[in-house]
């Protein structure tokens, strides 16, 4: 059974802590993607990657940290840096081609409290 | 920076009728995207249509591209209680030669019984 999945679905965080939130996916994608998403808005990319060993900044990278050692595994690490972390986010993978849909992970939503 | 904007940002109509959603982009696009996300849920691939495409049909949805205009519209016909979500489009900019998208805000569509 292919897909994409996170866990945790629901993740609470004291103020100063540093937490994981992990993603999976067995479609053999070469492209995952992660996104923050707040209420009533649309999704803003944190990081991305295209490859093994290898990923990118997107539009709101600060506070936050992700690792790519294997192909099907793109966890993401929200620091005590990032200043706002209570969200819902989502991860994604695609074959990386042009005009490729996204397949989303169920998402985990962070609260700091 | 978000390239596409919905609108409306919410629609509520009764079951058996259509519901019509506006995307307008800022860039030049290679394609522009649709997706579903229901409540608290990750966001589900609707259909992908092509700057070179004006029109698409995927079931009961119907998406049309007018890139001299730079939007585009989501028809979904004969809504049904299940096409109660939230509804995005993504769009994959000329300048980004490797497919990253950029999400809109959404619109927020209720069906009612």
């Amino acid at each position: 059974d292919g897909g994409i999945t996170q866990s945790p679905k629901y993740l609470f965080r004291k103020e100063g802590q540093n937490v994981t939130l992990s993603c999976e996916q067995n479609l053999n994608h070469d492209a995952m993607y992660w996104y923050r998403q707040d209420p009533g808005q649309g999704l803003r990319l944190i990081y991305y990657s295209q490859i093994v060993n290898d990923f990118q900044k997107g539009d709101i990278a600060e506070g936050y940290s992700v690792s790519r050692e294997k192909k099907e595994s793109f966890p993401l690490t929200v620091t005590s840096a990032q200043k706002n972390p209570t969200a819902f986010y989502l991860c994604a993978s695609s074959v990386i081609l042009q005009g490729n849909e996204q397949f989303f992970g169920p998402g985990t939503r962070l609260t700091v409290l | 920076s978000q390239q596409g904007e919905e609108d409306p940002q919410a629609l509520s109509i009764q079951e058996g009728e259509n519901a019509t959603m506006n995307c307008s982009y800022k860039t030049s696009i290679n394609n522009l995207q649709w997706y579903r996300q229901n409540s608290g849920r990750g966001l589900v691939h609707l259909i992908l249509i092509r700057s070179n495409e004006r029109e698409k049909h995927s079931g009961r949805l119907r998406v049309t591209l007018d890139t001299s205009k730079k939007s585009s519209s989501l028809l979904i016909t004969a809504s049904r209680a299940a096409d109660t979500a939230s509804y995005f489009c993504a769009t994959d900019a000329t300048l980004d030669s490797w497919g990253k998208l950029q999400f809109g805000a959404g619109t927020q569509v209720v069906v009612t019984p």
